[in-house]
């Protein structure tokens, strides 16, 4: 069975830092890994995602994340956080073909002024 | 208006109480989703639909039943309420085109409390 996690539950950082928010997955076979975003009272929006190709994959509002096969590792990134960036971020994955998608707990992120 | 519409956006109601959660959408997906999100859980999926005569049990799917009216209408019911039930709901879309893919375009979420 496919599972993602993510081990953080808050991530705090500066306005202008850069920010990486962690996930990890475990699945058989190529998997298709997703990002969404939460903000308050809202719900999910898509971010990015990660089928095949280049590990490094780039999305909306200045958000990457890269895909490493090795680690089983797909973490979030951008390299100047903002404000308005704080909200609540979910990792997924797809292990392909059965629309099941497996959602990771959540992390909130948390950018100070 | 949104893609992915929820009704109702919030909802009081006490323990053994029937309710209806509905959704409806103008993405003219063919496969629509039930998920529950609770707190340091994530999101988990009740129930899933990949078309008008598909119906698909999901992780928790017990103390749930759902109906597919139409291709852009999918219903979700609690028969008889707990206060486990307390959560917000996530009802969602794909289209058969993503398929292989799995993304998913989410509606604003109904918000329910069971006393």
């Amino acid at each position: 069975a496919q599972s993602v996690a993510q081990p953080e539950d808050q991530v705090n950082v500066a306005e202008g830092n850069p920010l990486t928010v962690k996930c990890t997955y475990s699945v058989s076979g190529n998997p298709y890994l997703f990002w969404y975003v939460q903000y308050p009272n809202r719900g999910l929006q898509f971010l990015l995602k990660y089928i095949t190709g280049d590990n490094l994959v780039k999305g909306s509002y200045g958000f990457e994340a890269e895909f490493n096969k090795s680690q089983t590792s797909f973490h979030l990134k951008k390299p100047s956080a903002l404000v308005s960036d704080s909200a609540l971020y979910f990792c997924a994955v797809n292990p392909g073909g059965y629309q099941k998608v497996t959602f990771g707990t959540g992390t909130k992120l948390q950018v100070i002024p | 208006d949104a893609d992915v519409t929820q009704t109702p956006r919030n909802r009081i109601t006490k323990t053994g109480k029937r309710i209806m959660l509905e959704c409806s959408q103008t993405k003219g997906h063919d496969r629509m989703y039930w998920y529950r999100q609770d707190p340091g859980l994530g999101l988990r999926l009740i129930y899933y639909s990949f078309d008008v005569k598909d119906i698909n049990k999901g992780e928790i799917s017990d103390g749930y039943s759902v109906s597919r009216q139409a291709q852009a209408k999918f219903s979700l019911s609690l028969e008889s309420a707990i206060p486990n039930q307390t959560a917000l709901y996530f009802c969602a879309t794909s289209d058969g085109l993503t398929v292989w893919t799995g993304e998913l375009f989410f509606g604003e979420g109904s918000r329910l409390t069971v006393l």
